[in-house]
């Protein structure tokens, strides 16, 4: 089984529609992540949360929120979706106990906005 | 802020090395990451620098020079499944990661 899984992995909406990603691991891990990617770019940080009452914002939290359900719980919610959110999203966990910081990430959802 | 640069794209053949570079500006620094990730997928980890050096992982090996603001990833006996993008990630503070916009290794027969 998956350690990080996404739910759905691709979905197509219209403009203005509110819609929720969700991400779940059992890694056991307190850090969690979400990223979009878009074509010809790297991965560019939403949100990231370090506990159940930790949230933050990164470098692209406009029109997006989360919630940290759980430890093991994640979502990204888009409250109006706009078509320039149309791109590849990313959930991804890591452990600061490890020496080498490794973020696992799940397979993704690809996200059409039209 | 933070801005990384790597190279779009690099080909070569199977059999062959190659070395993707990544030059880093950041407000601060605690490491260097590479990530493989295959058209669709998840990127996966590859490897961590920390200190200057290499580190050597099977085929894959990477470098980081903090001096320099510089590091690359080296890929020896290059196999046809390696065709993928590669990016490397900086680490300024002990909160999150950036990425680069990262590189298109395409592998030829």
């Amino acid at each position: 089984d998956a350690d990080v899984t996404q739910t759905p992995r691709n979905r197509i909406t219209k403009t203005g529609k509110r819609i929720m990603l969700e991400c779940s691991q059992t890694k056991g891990h307190d850090r969690m992540y979400w990223y979009r990617q878009d074509p010809g770019l790297g991965l560019r940080l939403i949100y990231y949360s370090f506990d159940v009452k930790d949230i933050n914002k990164g470098e692209i939290s406009d029109g997006y929120s989360v919630s940290r359900q759980a430890q093991a719980k994640f979502s990204l919610s888009l409250e109006s979706a706009i078509p320039n959110q149309t791109a590849l999203y990313f959930c991804a966990t890591s452990d600061p106990g490890l020496a080498d910081n490794e973020q696992f990430f799940g397979p993704g959802t690809r996200l059409t906005v039209l | 802020g933070q801005s990384l640069e790597q190279p779009s794209e690099v080909t070569a053949v199977e059999g062959a090395i190659v070395q993707i570079n990544c030059t880093y500006q950041t407000s601060g620094f605690y490491g260097l990451s590479w990530y493989q990730q295959h058209d669709g997928g998840a990127p996966t980890f590859l490897s961590y620098n920390a200190l200057d050096g290499l580190e050597e992982t099977g085929r894959f090996s990477s470098f980081l020079s903090r001096s320099d603001s510089y590091g690359y990833l080296l890929l020896q006996e290059l196999q046809m499944k390696d065709s993928a993008s590669y990016f490397c990630a900086v680490y300024p503070n002990f909160n999150k990661f950036y990425f680069g916009s990262g590189t298109k290794l395409n592998v030829k027969p």
